[in-house]
């Protein structure tokens, strides 16, 4: 199993453009999750869905949209990207939101707004 | 607010050194508590997870607590090595506040040789 995958590891934009962060599982996780992590501050959750079709906003989701089309992959959009979004995402996912479920994370997208 | 602390922000210890990081959370009603680690510029790799039922978990040299009714996680590693290196963060999923883990800022470990 390659677990989270993220693509791409790094990216520059400039201030107003868009572009969609790609994340994908292999291990048949229902529920799925997007955070950001600033520098020296722990992550933030931005948005999560819990199964194909079905998504919902986390603590910081302003500038942010997401989709859920199929099991396996839950990509980001980031639509007049500005430098308040420059930080590092990540993408998680669970089995399920239980006592036993951990959540298991991609490598991450280093994201620079200029 | 829900928060998580962890204590210190850096460590620096000689290889060899048995060492304890701290993470202290403000809710006792949590599902469960992640120990990550996470090396520069990389992702995150979960190393134990301990289930709100449960005292404490083990893996290796790792051993990580848990008491609820303090609030308060550790996380021991034995025998330290320069590779043990990172930072280390802790998570809380708290039974109540949703879907996201509740991260603390972290601990920054160095091994020296």
């Amino acid at each position: 199993n390659a677990g989270v995958t993220q693509t791409p590891k790094f990216r520059i934009l400039k201030i107003g453009q868009s572009m969609t962060l790609q994340c994908a599982q292999d291990m048949n996780h229902n529920y799925m999750y997007w955070y950001r992590q600033d520098p020296g501050m722990g992550l933030k959750l931005i948005y999560y869905s819990v199964g194909a079709g079905i998504t919902d906003k986390g603590e910081v989701p302003n500038g942010y949209n997401v989709s859920r089309s199929t099991t396996e992959d839950f990509p980001l959009r980031l639509e007049l990207a500005a430098p308040s979004q420059t930080s590092v995402y990540f993408c998680a996912s669970s089995y399920e939101v239980s006592s036993y479920n951990e959540q298991f994370f991609g490598p991450g997208t280093r994201l620079t707004v200029l | 607010k829900q928060e998580v602390t962890q204590i210190p922000a850096a460590l620096s210890v000689p290889e060899g050194e048995n060492l304890v990081l701290n993470c202290s959370f403000t809710d006792s009603a949590i599902y469960n508590l992640q120990w990550f680690r996470q090396d520069p510029g990389k992702g995150l790799t979960s190393l134990l997870l301990i289930q709100s039922s449960q005292r404490e978990q083990t893996s290796g040299r790792l051993n990580a607590s848990l008491d609820k009714s303090s609030g308060r996680s550790t996380l021991y590693i034995a025998a330290s090595q320069p590779g043990d290196s990172a930072t280390y963060l802790c998570a809380v999923k708290y039974s109540n506040s949703g879907y996201a883990l509740n991260f603390g800022k972290g601990t920054s470990l160095l091994v020296t040789p």
